[in-house]
């Protein structure tokens, strides 16, 4: 009940093309869904994050819309550009328990 | 802000040597999280502080292994004799629970154990 299942583990996308990562959690007790980005040689970067009592919150070209009923959530980037090539992670955590659980990563391409 | 700073960046050592990585978190933050990341296990949480105080040790691996936080700005994770499937990069991270939920990551320290 504690994990977090992310898909696709890898993406190729064209330049301007939109890219699309979903992640699926059971607990109903988590309450914050946050996306971290990750370039090689650094540490994950929160890109956004996202409570369940929104559907959508939108940062520049990139996107998560969250679904409470099917228990998912997904990372949407409009406009995919190279410099968006990068692991992304989702997570997800509950209240003051406050630790994360992350998802394991998509490593996503966007070519020229 | 610098940011976490994590040193050593690379570390290379031998089987059976002790090694200690080092943390300093972003000033004012209150929880610390030492993290290791592999491409079979990807991110695994190996200990988490706050306010200095061990919270959740269950992720470290073995005896080996074991963390301290003297005072707010500094945290070491020290392994006891080192073995090669030590070999990860070892991140770093903080956060301010008050405000948000987000973590600050270092830039890690890469393992190696010949």
């Amino acid at each position: 009940q504690q994990q977090v299942k992310q898909s696709p583990q890898s993406l190729i996308v064209q330049k301007g093309g939109i890219s699309i990562i979903n992640c699926a959690y059971e607990n109903t007790a988590f309450d914050y869904f946050p996306w971290y980005q990750q370039f090689p040689g650094k540490g994950p970067a929160l890109l956004i994050a996202i409570r369940p009592d929104v559907s959508e919150k939108k940062e520049g070209r990139f996107t998560i819309s969250f679904n409470k009923s099917a228990k998912q959530f997904s990372l949407h980037i409009m406009d995919s550009q190279p410099g968006d090539s990068a692991t992304y992670f989702c997570a997800a955590s509950k209240g003051s328990n406050y630790q994360l659980i992350w998802g394991a990563g998509t490593k996503l391409i966007i070519k020229p | 802000d610098a940011g976490v700073i994590q040193s050593p960046r690379h570390e290379v050592t031998e089987m059976g040597q002790e090694v200690t990585l080092r943390c300093k978190p972003i000033s004012g933050h209150n929880s610390l999280f030492w993290y290791r990341q592999t491409m079979m296990r990807g991110l695994e949480l190996l200990i988490y502080f706050n306010n200095n105080v061990p919270i959740d040790d269950s992720g470290m691996p073995e005896d080996r292994f074991s963390a301290k936080m003297p005072n707010a700005s500094f945290s070491t994770l020290k392994i006891q004799p080192s073995e090669p499937r030590d070999s990860a990069v070892y991140f770093c991270a903080s956060s301010d629970r008050r405000f948000n939920y987000g973590y600050t990551f270092g830039s890690g320290t890469r393992l190696t154990v010949v």
